[in-house]
């Protein structure tokens, strides 16, 4: 079992929808989680961590974390073409541990 | 501007010809790391360094070298390059907690795309 596992995708929604992208793991002792966008050809960039369990919010983000069920989640509302992405989870477990990323597409 | 900075960004080389990639970064961060980024594997450690004269092995460190003589710099080496290792590199760094453990919120290089035939 992968530490950590996302559905490669590609996700499509269209503009104006929410994106709903998942991530579990497997280490029952990470404390700590990210959300990382990589656009194609460009580098991860962070966008959300979350370390509580419950829903973190930052403007058009939403992250949720169920430490339980061992799954984080990002929401992104009023989901925009520029948010096409590549969508990157990561545990930190002393170091990063990540996702190999959902592809997002988001059409007009 | 806060950066972390590699080179070269494009490269293509033979098979046995060492190369290395620098990385340097503005940010005083003690953390620095070194990624490989393959279709279907996602990123992967290969190695990473807490502080100055200090690294250790990531998860896939066969192959690579490194060192930390200064804090801003972390360069990554190929003695003998080989097509596996054919893959767009980043380097990353992070502020740390006490303790030294990295904070999770890394920033990433551009990165260099390399190509070994």
């Amino acid at each position: 079992q992968k530490e950590v596992e996302q559905n490669s995708g590609p996700l499509s929604v269209p503009e104006g929808a929410i994106a709903s992208l998942n991530c579990t793991y497997s280490d029952r002792g990470s404390q700590s989680f990210f959300w990382y966008r990589q656009y194609s050809g460009k580098s991860p960039e962070l966008i959300m961590f979350i370390y509580s369990n419950g829903d973190k919010e930052d403007g058009r983000f939403t992250a949720q974390l169920n430490k339980a069920s061992q799954y984080v989640s990002l929401l992104i509302r009023d989901s925009q073409p520029s948010d096409s992405a590549t969508y990157l989870c990561a545990v930190n477990l002393g170091k990063l541990i990540f996702g190999t990323g959902t592809r997002l597409q988001v059409f007009p | 501007e806060a950066q972390v900075t590699q080179n070269p960004r494009y490269l293509i080389t033979v098979t046995g010809k060492k190369l290395t990639v620098t990385c340097s970064q503005n940010m005083n961060h003690e953390y620095m790391s070194w990624y490989r980024q393959d279709p279907g594997l996602g990123l992967r450690q290969i190695y990473y360094s807490m502080n100055v004269e200090v690294t250790d092995k990531g998860d896939v460190p066969e192959g690579y070298k490194v060192s930390r003589k200064e804090k801003r710099n972390f360069p990554l080496i190929l003695e003998s390059p080989s097509p596996n290792q054919t893959s767009l590199y980043f380097c990353a760094s992070s502020p740390t907690l006490a303790g030294g453990l990295n904070t999770g919120e890394l920033f990433f290089g551009e990165g260099s795309r390399l190509t070994v035939l």
